[in-house]
């Protein structure tokens, strides 16, 4: 079952920060944060994840609470192209490799 | 990033028939791979779990019998719709896992729409 709270949908204006927020308050100790994002009729495509370090590759920077309850997924520059429903996933600690995705958010990029 | 491929991409086929839809993970080894389902508008809901060399875990409310799975080799997963309904219609996305405990990535494949009439 998915274990993350995300806003159902936001928007932003192309070139500025986008910043996604996941509530996971239940999280466990041992748990990852992972996000994915959908582009219409395609398959998820991995953009990054973390335990409890803040943690930054070229798609995205993840920045996740110090009280790890929640996070937050920061596209620096965000275009057209980014326009996709991003999930926050914390991946189950006890079921093995299993990944739950709850309702995400629907970010819309703005010209 | 390993590259999951799905095939076919999309298939209408009559009620009452099964479709095969593949799995193939490209350039690694999936000793694990997952089966999702996604309605228009809705999230990816889990199907199943699908081990290679042994049976498909699946989950609550999934029907093992209408929705075969066989995962024959490190490289290949297939489900398999039987005895397909109109309420079967779906996008069905397969994945695969690249790491231990919780170190690794999913990757996804592109998708499979499934249309039955």
């Amino acid at each position: 079952d998915a274990k993350t709270t995300q806003p159902t949908s936001m928007d932003c204006a192309e070139g500025r920060a986008a910043n996604l927020p996941c509530n996971h308050s239940t999280i466990s100790g041992n748990e990852y944060v992972y996000w994915y994002r959908q582009i219409h009729s395609q398959g998820p495509q991995y953009i990054i994840h973390g335990l409890k370090n803040n943690e930054t590759n070229e798609m995205a920077s993840l920045i996740i609470t110090e009280d790890r309850k929640s996070s937050t997924l920061i596209l620096p520059h965000a275009t057209l192209r980014d326009t996709a429903v991003y999930y926050c996933i914390v991946r189950p600690r006890l079921t093995g490799n299993q990944f739950y995705f709850g309702t995400g958010t629907s970010l819309t990029v703005i010209p | 990033g390993a590259v999951v491929s799905q095939h076919p991409s999309w298939v209408i086929c009559k009620s009452g028939t099964s479709v095969k839809i593949e799995c193939r993970s490209l350039d690694f080894q999936a000793t694990t791979m997952f089966w999702y389902r996604q309605f228009p508008k809705q999230s990816l809901m889990l199907m199943a779990t699908s081990n290679e060399g042994s049976k498909a875990t699946y989950e609550q409310g999934v029907e093992k019998d209408k929705f075969l799975i066989n995962h024959a080799s490190l490289t290949l997963s297939t489900l398999t719709v039987t005895s397909a309904h109109p309420e079967d219609s779906s996008f069905y996305i397969c994945s695969a896992y690249t790491g231990q405990g919780g170190t690794g990535e999913l990757f996804f494949g592109e998708g499979s729409r499934l249309t039955v009439l």
